[in-house]
Formats: structure tokens, sequence, C-alpha cells
């Protein structure tokens, strides 16, 4: 089956770095998305990857490695507003976007 | 710009009810979903559009039907409404798949069927 993991939930603190990992097992590979979603509010696009290495993107990155079906985002500067869910979502071979749960990110000041 | 617009924002249904969400995107995409997000969940696709006149199941596609009769419209149907519905609905967009399979979406339609 298709599966995609990310943690439940993560603490930081307002200013720190923040990595958000995701793993995946996919029937194929044809890209990795990074969505943030405010609670009660629609999902917006973050980030794409589909080679592997680093996409920086002002105080957010994505990182991809195929190979290990591994990706991670990383936050830097922590914003209050950074408090949010993280949905980690790959396009398999039938160009099927598999979401996963998403990571519940609280910022403490 | 609008972008994707969807309504009602808020329905409670009575069991057996029937309803349908209304999504309506004006980006001129050509590529329309519907999914369901429940607590703890990833989101489930119910039924996609490529185009107009063509639709598919996706991954939860029961109890649901969609028609696209128009590039811009892209309504879903529940049909005898079960508790089992209950849930957040969001209507998306995209220009394609791939590179430019970035989703646009609407601001959700929260179900609740008692």
């Amino acid at each position: 089956g298709q599966n995609i993991d990310q943690p439940t939930e993560m603490t930081a603190t307002e200013g720190a770095i923040v990595q958000i990992n995701c793993t995946y097992q996919t029937s194929g590979f044809n890209g990795l998305f990074w969505y943030q979603q405010h609670a009660g509010e629609a999902p917006t696009f973050l980030s794409y990857n589909v080679l592997d290495g680093l996409e920086e993107k002002g105080r957010f990155s994505s990182f991809l490695s195929r190979s290990k079906g591994y990706s991670y985002l990383l936050l830097k500067e922590l914003q209050m507003k950074d408090s949010a869910s993280y949905l980690c979502a790959v396009l398999d071979s039938n160009y099927q976007l598999i979401w996963g749960a998403g990571t519940k990110l609280i910022i403490k000041p | 710009n609008a972008g994707v617009t969807q309504t009602p924002k808020f329905r409670i249904l009575k069991i057996g009810q029937s309803m349908t969400l209304q999504c309506t995107q004006d980006m001129n995409h050509n590529y329309m979903y519907w999914y369901r997000q429940d607590p703890g969940m990833g989101l489930k696709l119910i039924y996609y559009s490529v185009g107009a006149g063509i639709t598919d199941k996706g991954e939860v596609p029961n109890g649901y039907n969609v028609s696209r009769s128009t590039t811009e419209d892209f309504p879903l149907r529940l049909e005898l409404a079960a508790p089992s519905q209950t849930s957040v609905y969001f209507c998306a967009s995209s220009p394609g798949t791939g590179y430019t399979g970035e989703l646009f979406f609407g601001e959700g339609s929260r179900l609740t069927v008692l």
C-alpha cells in the first residue's frame, strides 16, 4: 500500500529553527509537495521537489532524497504565524496526490 | 481574482437527506478535485475531473456523485447522507499535473450529518 508518515505534532520556540520530516512509500514518484494549513483554513502550497537536494524559498527550505524516500521541511526564524499544520504529499505514478496526515506545529514565545 | 469558491461553508444534514456542495473556479484550470479531510487523517480524494465532461473516481467515491458540465463548475452531490460523511470538504483546482500540479483550494465546507 501507499504510505506517508509525518510526526503528529511538534513544538518549537519563536525565532528558532524546526525541521519537519516526511517519509514515503508510494507506487512511483513524480514529485513531493509541502502545504501549510492554518486551523480552519484551506491548505496553501509551500514547495515542490522532484529532484534530490535542497530547495530554498525565503525562511522555508525543502529537501528531498528519493533513494531514501525522505523529505524534510525546514523553517527558520520561526514566527508565531507559522503555527499551523504542515502537509506532505507525494505525486504517485498515476499522478495522484497521496497525502500525509499532517504535522501540527506549535510555536511558543 | 476569486480563485476557488465553495458554498456553503457550513451545513447540518439529517441522515438520509441529500445536498449539493457547489464549487466554482475562475482560473480556467482544467483539473478539479474534491477532497474530504477528517481529523488526524490525510486528505482523501473523492472525485476528480481533467476537463469539462470528464470525471473519475478517487479513493473514496461511495455515497457521492459529481458532474462537470463547464470548465468553471464542479459540484459534489451527496445522496442519502450518513454520519460517516461528516467531514470538511475541500474543492481544489490545478492547471495540470506534474510540476504544474500545485493545487488551489477553496475555503472548505464543514458538513455535519446527524
